[in-house]
């Protein structure tokens, strides 16, 4: 079955930078858009970023934009998301998801999750 | 405030049917065959239950069901099993701006 493993998550200060990234495995990772979707602690879900199959275009939330940064290495079969400027709203858990259509587009649906990786933003 | 509009709860006795309903515009649910909804147990990552307005993934009990019907998606569970008890979110496709998530509604098996 579908694999993703997020890592990359921890304690950074406001302002400061993070790096996540997901692995992925047992599937053709570049025949799919890949997202990422976070969730502050006892809140619901919110789409964050998409990235096309080929690498080539980038969706961004309005909340992030011009401070995270969506990118995939298919050669690697892995997905990162550099996040700079940090605020306290961005503390959350931060999914890796990828998306239900194999034509590498992005239409919003994900039929695999990661298990998450915990960001914190604080002082 | 979320873009899609759910109600906060819903709850139903071992058996019975529900229906969760999900209200976006004509920007979104409405524009696009493109709503999903996923089940998120405590401490777990979501899981995929509804693809395309009314689609199931492969193995998922019939049980589950989705529609849409103008600017108004909808998730009914028959049937309902202890297990069903979680959070249920509705998503949709919106076009320039990306994709759109409920408030969630959480489902509370009597």
């Amino acid at each position: 079955e579908v694999q993703l493993l997020e890592s990359g998550g921890g304690l950074v200060q406001p302002g400061g930078s993070l790096r996540l990234s997901c692995a992925a495995s047992r599937f053709i990772f570049a025949s799919y858009a890949m997202s990422w979707v976070r969730q502050a602690p006892g809140k619901g879900l919110e789409w964050v970023s998409t990235i096309r199959g080929s690498g080539d275009k980038t969706y961004y939330a309005d909340s992030v934009r011009g401070r995270f940064t969506i990118s995939r290495d298919n050669s690697k079969n892995t997905l990162h998301l550099q996040m700079s400027s940090l605020r306290a709203e961005d503390t959350s858990t931060y999914y890796c998801a990828k998306e239900v259509a194999s034509n590498g587009w992005f239409e919003g649906s994900f039929d695999f999750w990661g298990q998450g990786t915990l960001v914190t933003v604080s002082s | 405030q979320s873009a899609l509009t759910q109600p906060a709860s819903v709850s139903g006795s071992p058996g019975q049917s529900i229906t969760i309903s999900c209200t976006g515009t004509s920007s979104d649910v409405g524009g696009y065959n493109l709503v999903s909804w996923y089940q998120q147990h405590p401490g777990k990552a979501p899981k995929l239950m509804i693809y395309e307005g009314s689609k199931r993934p492969s193995g998922l009990s019939n049980r589950f069901s989705g529609s849409k019907s103008g600017n108004t998606a909808s998730l009914t569970i028959s049937g309902l099993q202890a297990e069903d008890e979680a959070d249920y979110y509705c998503c949709s496709y919106a076009g320039s701006r990306g994709t759109l998530f409920g408030g969630g509604t959480k489902l509370t098996v009597l």
